[in-house]
């Protein structure tokens, strides 16, 4: 499939443990998050998003954490199952009709 | 909804070549992207419309890439002539204002 990234750092999680993969955004005046999984072979694929106004969100065993004071995003997997593994990245846009600016991406590796 | 559907999957082709990527957006969707993936750069933003009219092609890296809309269901991103470094994952994507995007599954260009 299509190559994502050979150097991307990674992620490493026991089938069944909780997965916390983290993001520093650019941008202080972003306010429109999204957290995108992408399976080798396939395009990104949205999971979750988060609004400025919020600093938490929650989506079927996904958890979206917003800190806007250090600008830090992260994704909480609970239960991670091997179909978690992919790369996710984090992007961000301001006013949310501005392009996305996605981040560099973290490999997730779900061990069974 | 078929999704965003790209054609073609992959492209082969010798430099020099003209390279022309087709991308059918989801219908009612305003908004359409043209993304290039690369393991050096990761996701960058080459173009994107809104009603079928360019707003911002500051990220197409040369004067030989073009994309057109003739029409909300259909766009195209040329190449010409095409050069080695343009291998990547060329991915297109819709949406509607402050929702997150869909991708469609990319087209991967290789020039020899």
């Amino acid at each position: 499939g299509e190559s994502v990234g050979l150097h991307l750092p990674t992620l490493s999680v026991q089938e069944g443990d909780n997965s916390i993969i983290n993001c520093a955004y650019s941008n202080s005046a972003s306010d429109y998050f999204i957290w995108y999984k992408q399976e080798s072979g396939k395009g990104p694929q949205f999971i979750i998003d988060i609004r400025s106004n919020m600093d938490k969100r929650q989506g079927q065993r996904v958890t979206v954490l917003l800190n806007k004071t250090v600008k830090h995003l992260s994704l909480q997997i609970a239960a991670t199952q091997p179909g978690d593994s992919a790369v996710y990245f984090c992007a961000e846009s301001y006013s949310g009709n501005t392009p996305l600016v996605f981040g560099k991406g973290t490999r997730l590796s779900v061990i069974a | 909804d078929a999704g965003v559907i790209q054609s073609p999957r992959h492209e082969v082709t010798e430099m020099g070549q003209e390279v022309t990527l087709r991308c059918k957006p989801i219908s009612g969707h305003d908004y359409l992207f043209w993304y290039r993936q690369t393991m050096m750069r990761g996701l960058e933003l080459l173009i994107y419309f809104n009603n079928n009219v360019p707003i911002d092609d500051s990220g197409m890296p040369e004067d030989r890439f073009s994309a057109k809309m003739p029409n909300a269901s259909f766009s195209t991103l040329k190449i010409q002539p095409s050069e080695p470094r343009d291998s990547a994952v060329y991915f297109c994507a819709s949406s509607f204002p402050r929702y997150g995007y869909t991708f469609g599954s990319g087209t991967r260009l290789t020039v020899v």
